[in-house]
């Protein structure tokens, strides 16, 4: 079992740009949550992802997206890149009828210069 | 959600217990005590869960107080690999996966 993974592992951006995230979840689980996770921070809730919608949001601005594809992997999107935006995004997995705990993959490193 | 507090660092040395506090003095009924922890450079990892009794599970076990207002991660015997940053998370079932994290606890483990 792969566990959940998550690509690239390190991104450098300057601020204005553009950056897609990926995350493939566990095997067996439906449901993604994108999580932000600044230096010396614990994870911040993004949003989750369920059938293909997004379920639950937490207080980001809208130029953070997702998506969820048939395969349940999933993708952050984030535009118009901020400083602020420099962090960890994590991506975490669990099934959704069994209200599981959730798996987190390792995450994707951005750098925003 | 309701707020938790932890210590922001702890000390212990490797093969002694270790106890992590947690008060959460506004829990509601519904809400589950959730632990997890952090290794340097990776995601979050689930520890253990409960709602009013103790648990006990392969990496440890949860004490929680009889007024829910506080509970105890114990380690049985602490190793360097348990050396991480300690998450305690209430999680209310009507939230979903939804893990609202504190700044938790900053835990070394001296050799």
């Amino acid at each position: 079992d792969a566990g959940v993974t998550q690509s690239p592992t390190h991104l450098i951006k300057t601020r204005g740009q553009q950056v897609t995230l990926r995350c493939s979840p566990k095997s067996g689980h439906d449901t993604v949550s994108w999580y932000q996770q600044a230096l010396g921070q614990g994870p911040q809730f993004i949003f989750q992802y369920y059938e293909e919608e997004e379920r639950q949001r937490g207080n980001f601005p809208d130029r953070f997206s997702g998506h969820q594809f048939p395969n349940y992997s999933s993708e952050l999107n984030v535009n118009a890149l901020l400083l602020g935006d420099s962090a960890l995004y994590l991506c975490a997995s669990s099934r959704r009828r069994a209200r599981e705990t959730q798996y987190f993959g390792p995450g994707t490193r951005l750098l925003v210069l | 959600d309701a707020k938790t507090t932890q210590p922001n660092s702890m000390e212990s040395n490797e093969e002694e217990p270790v106890h992590l506090p947690c008060n959460h003095s506004t829990i509601s009924g519904t809400d589950y005590i959730h632990w997890y922890r952090q290794l340097p450079s990776q995601g979050p990892e689930y520890v253990i869960h409960g709602l009013t009794s103790n648990v006990n599970n392969r990496m440890a076990s949860l004490a929680i107080a009889e007024d829910r207002k506080s509970s105890t991660l114990i380690l049985h015997r602490a190793t360097l690999r348990d050396a991480a940053v300690y998450y305690c998370i209430l999680r209310r079932e009507t939230s979903g996966s939804r893990l609202t994290f504190g700044e938790g606890t900053q835990l070394t483990v001296n050799p």
